[in-house]
């Protein structure tokens, strides 16, 4: 069954703290997608990263960075010298490919997701 | 904006009444997903379509949903005789191909009295 732990339901930081937001996947399946997405206090999900489950190298864009390690079935997020502004719910995902279900899914399975506060 | 748009942004009804809700995707987008989000959880999937195909509904999807997309372009989600369990933050989002990135809409809040 497929399965997204976020085991940190809330962390508060001070601005320009480092942070890593964790989530540990489970699937039966070999080719997979993970992604992250923001939900700021507006409410509106946000796409921040899309990976497949081919791809280990980690990717950095400006102060976000993303940790893929298969062996630990982990997609770890770390925002570098947070902001105010990066305060919202972060949430990670999976979702299946074509290839080996054989059938269309692209739904996506979501963890229950990290509230983030970054304090001034 | 070329965003996915949900209408209404908030419904208050009371519980036994109709109500529908409809998603305008992002317009080149073939899949139109639904998903449904209560507080302090992550949205659960409810159903997708490809073009005007349903193609899986979840077993969150009692009777009194339904949910079309005429011609491949808009969809709507009915939800018949409301429940108060029926309130949440209903949510569709959109996707180019299967596995792209989704892009999500604002949402509509339900309430059911």
């Amino acid at each position: 069954a497929q399965k997204v732990t976020q085991a940190q339901t809330e962390i508060s930081v001070v601005e320009k703290e480092d942070v890593t937001l964790d989530c540990v996947y489970e699937t039966r399946d070999t080719t997979y997608y993970l992604f992250w997405y923001k939900q700021p206090p507006s409410g509106e999900l946000v796409f921040l990263i899309r990976r497949n489950s081919f791809d280990e190298q980690n990717e950095i864009s400006g102060r976000y960075s993303w940790n893929f390690q298969k062996s630990t079935s982990s997609f770890n997020f770390t925002i570098t010298a947070s902001q105010v502004v990066d305060s919202a719910v972060y949430f990670c995902a999976l979702s299946e490919s074509w290839a080996d279900r054989g059938s269309t899914l692209g739904r996506l399975y979501f963890g229950r997701g990290t509230q983030l506060t970054v304090w001034p | 904006d070329t965003g996915v748009s949900q209408d209404p942004r908030h419904k208050i009804t009371k519980r036994g009444q109709n109500v529908t809700f409809r998603c305008d995707p992002i317009s080149e987008h073939n899949r139109l997903y639904w998903y449904r989000q209560t507080l302090g959880q992550g949205p659960e999937f409810l159903t997708y379509f490809q073009n005007e195909a349903q193609l899986e509904k979840s077993r969150l999807l009692s009777d009194r949903f339904s949910a079309e997309r005429p011609k491949g372009s808009f969809s709507t989600l009915e939800i018949q005789r409301t429940e108060q369990g029926d309130s949440a933050m209903y949510l569709c989002a959109s996707s180019a191909d299967l596995n792209n990135e989704q892009f999500f809409g604002p949402g509509t809040r339900l309430t059911v009295l």
